[in-house]
């Protein structure tokens, strides 16, 4: 079963910053968080990973809490092109399996 | 970010026949895949685990003969859906590690219709 829990749906004005957060209180201590996402009928797209610092990429911000248990993906300036179900996953290092929740499903309008 | 390509992106076959979805890591060796199916509006549910040389590790509940893997080189895993029937009908999706620690990619799908 997926370690996270996700609100099931946002909005978000285009132009302004996505704030999904994430739940992951049961990770432990040599597990990442990954940020997927998934822009329909497409293969999940890669954005973000950390384990304990805040980390930034072209794409997107993640901020871990201090205690690991929660995280927040920020799309800084949210466009069109970023509405996708977006996936918080807590990932095992040595298993390197995957496992899905339902993820959050963010809208971005007009 | 590395790239994992399917072939082919769609399928439509008649009930009883095999299809085979091929994965291959395009600008890395992977030295472990992965097979994902979806249904619509669910989310990616992991089917097995493929590591070059070796047999596939089914997930609980994959039937290991349905669904045969292969992955016979680092830069190819093949995934065949024998005997499909209309309820094998779904999304199937491959990622690949550059290593076990690295990240994974994922490939674009495959889309299959069982008739």
């Amino acid at each position: 079963d997926a370690k996270t829990t996700q609100p099931t749906s946002m909005d978000c004005a285009e132009g302004r910053a996505a704030n999904l957060p994430c739940n992951h209180s049961t990770i432990s201590g040599n597990e990442y968080v990954y940020w997927y996402r998934q822009i329909h009928s497409q293969g999940p797209q890669y954005i973000i990973h950390g384990l304990k610092n805040n980390e930034t990429n072209e794409m997107a911000s993640l901020i871990i809490t201090e205690d690991r248990k929660s995280s927040t993906l920020i799309l800084p300036h949210a466009t069109l092109r970023d509405t996708a179900v977006y996936y918080c996953i807590v990932r095992d290092p040595f298993g390197g399996k995957l496992i899905f929740g339902q993820g959050t499903e963010l809208s971005v309008k007009p | 970010g590395a790239v994992v390509s399917q072939h082919p992106s769609w399928v439509i076959c008649k009930s009883g026949t095999s299809v085979k979805i091929e994965c291959r890591s395009l600008d890395f060796q992977a030295t472990t895949m992965f097979w994902y199916r979806q249904f619509p509006k669910q989310s990616l549910m992991l089917m097995a685990t493929s590591n070059e040389g070796s047999k596939a590790t089914y997930e609980q509940g994959v039937e290991k003969d349905k669904f045969l893997i292969n992955h016979a080189s680092l830069t190819l895993s093949t995934l065949t859906v024998t005997s499909a029937h209309p309820e094998d009908s779904s999304f199937y999706i491959c990622s690949a590690n550059l290593g076990q620690k690295e990240t994974q990619y994922f490939g674009p799908g495959t889309r299959l219709l069982v008739l």
